[in-house]
């Protein structure tokens, strides 16, 4: 059974820094992986898509990489801003298989 | 392109109530999803439907929830009787290949805040 972990549960950072998010995952077998953006009260918004044939996805200030045999998987943001304040969710899938998800990230980045 | 939609956005109900909710995927997606995500955890998923017939339902409460999609295009969720532990955010996402078809990226709609008192 696949189980997707995120560490550090809660972070909080000054504006301006860079910071990385982390992802683990059990079966390394997986199809694709996929970094969401969750606001409170509203839905998951996609970032970042990494097939399992990739090593890394860049959109922006933001970079995710993948490290199947590891079961690894890190997003990068850089110079954080005030608006990147949000929770953070990766979710694994396997072929046709439902995605599993991390319990996130809460980020906050003050001003 | 409009967005996958939902309503309602906020219900509250007692328990052993009846609820039900709708969504309404992106034009031309085959595949429609229903998450249930409890405060502080990830969305998990409840029933994955191909255009309307159902791919996978192992994680429904089957004794309280059903769901429907008509004409493989609108869904409706509905629990009966609500329990306490059923208050969450209940998500709906399209996507449109379901299978292990290249980049088979899912688009989530804005939730449904389900509290049971």
């Amino acid at each position: 059974k696949q189980e997707v972990t995120q560490i550090p549960a809660a972070l909080s950072v000054p504006e301006g820094e860079n910071l990385v998010l982390n992802c683990s995952f059990t079966d390394s077998a997986i199809y694709n992986l996929q970094w969401f953006r969750q606001d409170p009260g509203k839905g998951l918004t996609s970032l970042l898509l990494i097939q399992s044939s990739q090593r890394e996805q860049t959109s922006g200030r933001l970079n995710a990489s993948l490290d199947k045999s590891s079961g690894r998987s890190t997003l990068y943001i850089a110079a954080s801003q005030p608006g990147d304040s949000a929770t953070y969710l990766c979710a694994v899938k396997k072929g046709a298989q439902k995605l599993v998800f991390g319990q996130g990230t809460r980020l906050t980045i003050n001003p | 392109e409009a967005g996958v939609a939902q309503s309602p956005r906020y219900k509250i109900i007692e328990k052993r109530q009846s609820v039900a909710f709708w969504c309404n995927p992106i034009s031309g997606h085959a595949t429609l999803y229903w998450y249930q995500q409890i405060l502080g955890q990830g969305p998990k998923l409840l029933i994955q439907f191909q255009n309307n017939g159902v791919v996978d339902d192992s994680q429904l409460p089957k004794d309280r929830f059903s769901a429907e999609r008509l004409k493989g295009v609108d869904s409706t969720l509905k629990i009966q009787p609500a329990k306490l532990e059923d208050s969450a955010v209940y998500l709906c996402a399209s996507s449109y290949i379901g299978t292990s078809g290249i980049r088979n990226e899912q688009f989530f709609g804005p939730g449904t805040r389900l509290t049971v008192l």
